[in-house]
């Protein structure tokens, strides 16, 4: 079957550094999306990532190794407002995506 | 200014009853899905459509209907044969599924509660 992992929780305090991982096992591989989801509100995309390496954007960058099923989410200079989940998702290979459970970021003052 | 737009933001369902959730885009997409969002779950694909008048099941399509008449509109439909229908419910769309990296753009939802 299709599987993608996260930690259900993490916390981390303002102005830190934070690491979200994502691993996943999937019928072929066309891609992988990091969407931001604050509560009651809609998935916004971040990052997608096809080939190995890291994708800068900002404070956030993703990283992906497509031998390892492997992709983090790294979120520097942490603000209240980046507490939201955090949902990965992996596109198989009939182009439909599959989704994770997503990450609650807890932040801290 | 383009988006989706979900209508209503909440909705209350009787036993026995079906209720339409609307979705509408102005970014000229093409392909449009309709996923379920339970707590501590990921988002699981009801129905997609990739053009006017053609749609698909997702992985949990029992207990839904869709129609896709025009390119700007998907609605869903749960009808009285879901028997678990409370959850968020979120529409999305993009271009058209099978180029790759094709990134889904998500309205703000509507909660469906069960009365």
């Amino acid at each position: 079957g299709q599987n993608i992992d996260q930690p259900t929780e993490m916390t981390a305090t303002e102005g830190a550094i934070v690491q979200i991982n994502c691993t996943y096992q999937t019928s072929g591989f066309n891609g992988l999306f990091w969407y931001q989801q604050h509560a009651g509100e809609a998935p916004t995309f971040l990052s997608y990532n096809v080939l190995d390496g890291l994708e800068e954007k900002g404070r956030f960058s993703s990283f992906l190794s497509r031998s390892k099923g492997y992709s983090y989410l790294l979120l520097k200079e942490l603000q209240m407002k980046d507490s939201a989940s955090y949902l990965c998702a992996v596109m198989d290979s009939n182009y439909q995506l599959i989704w994770g459970a997503g990450t609650k970021l807890i932040i801290k003052p | 200014d383009g988006g989706i737009t979900q209508s209503p933001k909440y909705l209350f369902r009787k036993e026995g009853q079906n209720v339409t959730l609307s979705c509408e885009q102005n970014l000229n997409h093409d392909a449009m899905y309709w996923y379920r969002q339970d707590p501590g779950q990921g988002l699981r694909l009801i129905y997609y459509s990739q053009i006017v008048n053609d749609f698909q099941k997702g992985d949990i399509a029992e207990g839904y209907s869709v129609s896709r008449e025009k390119k700007e509109s998907f609605p869903l439909t749960v009808t009285s044969a879901q028997k678990n229908p409370t959850a968020f419910y979120l529409c999305a769309s993009s271009i058209p599924r099978g180029q790759g990296g094709e990134t889904q753009y998500f309205g703000p939802g509507t909660r469906l509660l069960v009365l």
